[in-house]
């Protein structure tokens, strides 16, 4: 079982959707949680960190943490063409010296 | 301020040459860290060096090796490159050693081994 699972996608929408990106974990002990984008041919870009359980909002985005299910989410609503990219969900490893990552969802947002 | 610079952009390398790869941090960070990116994954863990000591390595051959400067750039080194070496090589930069608050990530370099 992989440490974090996460769909590859691709997911495509039309402009305006919320889009519901997912990930679980399969360690209890990890507390740190993150949400990269990723676009074409540029290295990954941090878009949020959340700590524990809970929501974190930041601007259209929703990162989400239930910890009793293993399960992260990051919610973007109104979605843009601009937001067409991969997003990777991450999580550090007790310790913190690296970081696990998911393998990545490829949105796709219409015009 | 410069974010995390990676060089060079673009390489092709033959089966069994070695490479190195640099990568110098955002000013006053000093913790570098190196991933792996295979088309359609997402990075694995190489290295990661924090005030120019080791703290972590992950499951790579020992053809990889690194190394941090004490102006806290980095290095890494692949020998005897296969072609399964080919990947998007990703520079990672952070204040401390942890990397509970994520890291700002250099563009990649590409390298391709033919």
């Amino acid at each position: 079982q992989k440490e974090v699972e996460q769909d590859p996608g691709p997911l495509s929408v039309p402009e305006g959707a919320i889009v519901s990106l997912n990930c679980t974990y399969s360690n209890s002990a990890f507390q740190y949680f993150m949400w990269y984008r990723q676009y074409s041919r540029k290295g990954p870009e941090l878009l949020m960190y959340t700590y524990s359980s809970g929501n974190k909002e930041d601007g259209r985005f929703t990162a989400q943490v239930d910890k009793s299910s293993k399960y992260i989410s990051l919610f973007i609503r109104d979605s843009q063409p601009s937001d067409s990219a991969t997003y990777l969900c991450a999580t550090p490893n007790t310790g913190g010296f690296k970081t696990i990552f998911g393998a990545g969802t490829r949105l796709f947002v219409k015009a | 301020d410069a974010g995390v610079t990676q060089s060079p952009t673009h390489l092709i390398k033959t089966r069994g040459q070695q490479v190195t790869l640099r990568c110098s941090p955002i000013s006053g960070h000093k913790s570098v860290s190196w991933y792996q990116q295979v088309l359609g994954q997402g990075p694995q863990f190489i290295f990661q060096y924090y005030e120019k000591e080791e703290r972590g390595r992950g499951n790579f051959p020992d053809r990889f090796s690194a190394r941090q400067f004490p102006n806290y750039s980095s290095e890494l080194n692949v020998n005897a490159l296969l072609l399964g070496d080919s990947a998007l090589y990703l520079c990672a930069s952070s204040l401390w050693g942890e990397g509970n608050y994520g890291y700002t990530f250099g563009s990649g370099t590409r390298l391709t081994v033919v």
